[in-house]
């Protein structure tokens, strides 16, 4: 398994404004991806977390508003831009370990005012 | 991409009956995984199953992969196990995975 923080556990925030969530695993993974849970719905996936590269994007997401950043193999963040009520949701950090399971963070639940 | 369902979206049971939850999915997968997510958001990784049979105590899931559905058991249902639970899946020389929308449950004594 993984142990993963990740903060902060929830924030309020003007639009306009821009967060940045924080994402530490215990041990060393290759594959970290980040996704949101809207109000009541189901996980949809941002993107894809590269260590040392730019990250991949699903569709729908662009990197001007969620850029990532992976400058190591335990360390990801990703930063909610130009923030509007709509980015309301919570955000969750994940990782893929060595035997293919899929372990989540605790989430960043965000309120855009 | 893969289509993920899963059913039934609602389930009540009382303390102490069993239940099955379903989860269809549209290609052949390579990962499947179920998870529980419980009152306070947090997400607990149940089972790694793309193909077979898992025990883990009172829960149980089968996927065949054959005819693309998995199945999760939950025996002897307590007042702990309500929460959403989640199918999610990943195709062939894919790792990314796609989330159905949930089973939510609801255990009452």
């Amino acid at each position: 398994s993984a142990v993963i923080s990740q903060k902060p556990s929830r924030d309020i925030c003007q639009r306009g404004t821009s967060l940045t969530i924080q994402c530490q695993v215990d041990s060393q993974v290759t594959m970290m991806f980040w996704y949101r849970q809207q109000p009541g719905q189901s996980l949809t996936l941002i993107a894809t977390a590269n260590q040392g590269s730019e990250a991949t994007y699903e569709s729908g997401f662009v990197i001007d508003k969620f850029p990532i950043s992976r400058p190591n193999l335990t360390f990801s963040t990703l930063t909610v831009s130009n923030m509007s009520p709509e980015d309301s949701s919570i955000y969750l950090c994940s990782v893929l370990t060595g035997n293919e399971k899929l372990f989540f963070g605790s989430g960043t639940q965000l309120s855009v005012l | 991409g893969i289509q993920v369902e899963q059913s039934p979206p609602d389930l009540i049971l009382q303390e102490g009956a069993n239940s099955t939850l379903r989860c269809n999915f549209s290609d052949s997968v390579n990962n499947l995984q179920w998870f529980h997510q419980n009152p306070w958001g947090q997400l607990i990784n149940l089972f790694y199953i793309p193909s077979g049979t898992k025990q883990n105590g009172r829960l149980s899931a089968t996927t065949v992969a054959t005819e693309r559905y998995s199945l999760l058991y939950i025996s002897s249902s307590q007042t702990t196990d309500s929460g959403v639970y989640f199918c999610a899946v990943s195709g062939a020389g894919s790792y990314q995975l796609t989330f159905g929308k949930g089973t939510k449950l609801s255990v009452i004594p």
